[in-house]
């Protein structure tokens, strides 16, 4: 079983549409919990940390359930620059090491 | 802004040749990492450090070595590049601590062809 598993995707939305993400996470001794942002070709950017109570950032809020060992992005309102995959990442323990799922794909069209 | 700087975007290099990754980082980071990205696989870490002249291997370390001699630099090294290495590295660096909640900034990517 992979540590961070996420929702395989594509994900093929309208303009406008509200679009969720689904993240697991294998180790529950595990710290810290992020979402990056990859467009094609480019290097992961952070988009935004999960902290326990929830957090939201515009349209973006992020969610996590330590019993469950689950962490959630919600996109509302979705724009074409959207288009990107988001990577659930989590921080073990361990020196900060971060452990990447393999991305969803999200794709707007107009 | 943190500036992650790798030393190729695009890189050919062939079977058996000795190459070198350079990564350099502005924001006197003690924490530095090597990534490489495949299809399907995600990121997977090869190695790490955490100040000068430490190194920690990471989850796929065969085939690699790194050098950190500078606070701001940390070199991936391939000794004998093979086909199976072709592939998206990727250099992060960020503040230090086991438990901070800094996250990693990224370099552009060097996309490696071994041929």
């Amino acid at each position: 079983r992979k540590e961070v598993e996420q929702d395989p995707g594509p994900f093929n939305v309208p303009e406008g549409a509200t679009v969720a993400f689904n993240c697991t996470y294998s180790n529950s001794a595990s710290q810290s919990f992020f979402w990056y942002r990859q467009d094609c070709r480019k290097e992961p950017k952070l988009l935004m940390s999960v902290y326990s109570s929830g957090n939201e950032d515009g349209r973006f809020t992020a969610q996590l359930n330590r019993a469950s060992q689950y962490i959630s992005l919600l996109i509302r309102d979705s724009k074409l620059s959207d288009s990107a995959t988001y990577l659930c990442v989590v921080r073990n323990n361990q020196g900060g090491k971060l452990i990447f799922g393999q991305g969803t794909e999200l794709s707007v069209k107009p | 802004d943190v500036k992650v700087t790798q030393s190729s975007r695009y890189l050919v290099k062939r079977t058996g040749e000795k190459v070198f990754l350079e990564c350099v980082q502005d924001m006197d980071h003690e924490n530095m990492f090597w990534y490489r990205q495949d299809p399907g696989l995600g990121l997977r870490l090869i190695y790490f450090s955490y100040d000068v002249k430490m190194k920690e291997k990471g989850d796929i370390p065969e085939g690699y070595s790194v050098s950190r001699e500078k606070k701001e630099r940390f070199s991936l090294i391939l000794e004998s590049a093979s086909t199976n290495q072709t592939s998206m590295y990727l250099c992060a660096s960020s503040y230090p601590g086991p438990l901070s909640n800094q996250p990693q900034h990224f370099g552009d990517g060097t996309r490696l062809s071994i041929l």
